[in-house]
């Protein structure tokens, strides 16, 4: 099946700690986007890549960081520059990047401690 | 940066009753699109408008793209507990500089009583 896989669902880490969340698409999408979701906030753009080794910062970008070195992959790094690391993590692909019609993952949740 | 101001922030309603939702914006968007998501999943897309005016069903939704270009509304009628889920509406800005991003409303939290 195609679709957007996140790896992990649940991760813990102290403080100080980088963190990496992984993100791997099989739908051949150009595409690809990381948000962040805070309770009762809306989906918020932390970094976005239109095609391989080429990404651009979103509206959150300071404390994270990120790589497209595969068309399929797109990982989040949350570097301990991040001063309030604690949220629901979203990736999300696109055919393009002209399309609003998101695919997104069943997100991972980062607790840092 | 763009805002969206969606409308309500949540709704408690019995299962069989219609809903309505809105999102308004002070800029003008191109794509209006609305989303829903799970407890503990990420958003599915319901609906994506592309003209002012437009008037899309999908089963029991039915969305609007409002005529002044900043606004959309969203209903859900004969409601079912599976209907419960929070849902956003999100516009896409095809102006130059804008790189095509898309602002997200705060989101509306439906929950269906059986």
């Amino acid at each position: 099946d195609g679709g957007i896989t996140q790896s992990p669902k649940y991760l813990f880490r102290k403080e100080g700690q980088n963190v990496t969340l992984s993100c791997e698409q099989n739908l051949n999408h150009d595409a690809m986007y990381w948000y962040r979701q805070d309770p009762g906030q809306g989906l918020r753009l932390i970094y976005y890549s239109q095609i391989v080794n080429d990404f651009q910062k979103g509206d959150i970008a300071e404390g994270y960081s990120v790589s497209r070195e595969k068309k399929e992959s797109f990982p989040l790094t949350v570097t301990s520059a991040q001063k309030n690391p604690t949220a629901f993590y979203l990736c999300a692909s696109s055919q393009v990047v002209i399309s609003g019609e998101l695919f997104f993952g069943e997100g991972s949740r980062l607790t840092v401690l | 940066g763009q805002q969206l101001n969606q409308s309500p922030q949540s709704m408690f309603i019995q299962e069989g009753e219609d809903v309505s939702m809105n999102c308004t914006s002070s800029s003008i968007f191109n794509t209006w699109l609305w989303y829903k998501q799970d407890p503990g999943e990420g958003p599915v897309l319901l609906i994506a408008l592309y003209k002012a005016g437009e008037l899309t069903s999908n089963g029991r939704l039915t969305a609007q793209f409002g005529t002044t270009r900043k606004d959309s509304f969203l209903n859900i009628s004969a409601s079912i507990p599976s209907d419960v889920g929070i849902y956003f509406c999100a516009g896409q800005d095809h102006s130059g500089g804008s790189n095509y991003k898309l602002t997200f409303g705060k989101g509306t939290l439906l929950t269906v009583n059986p």
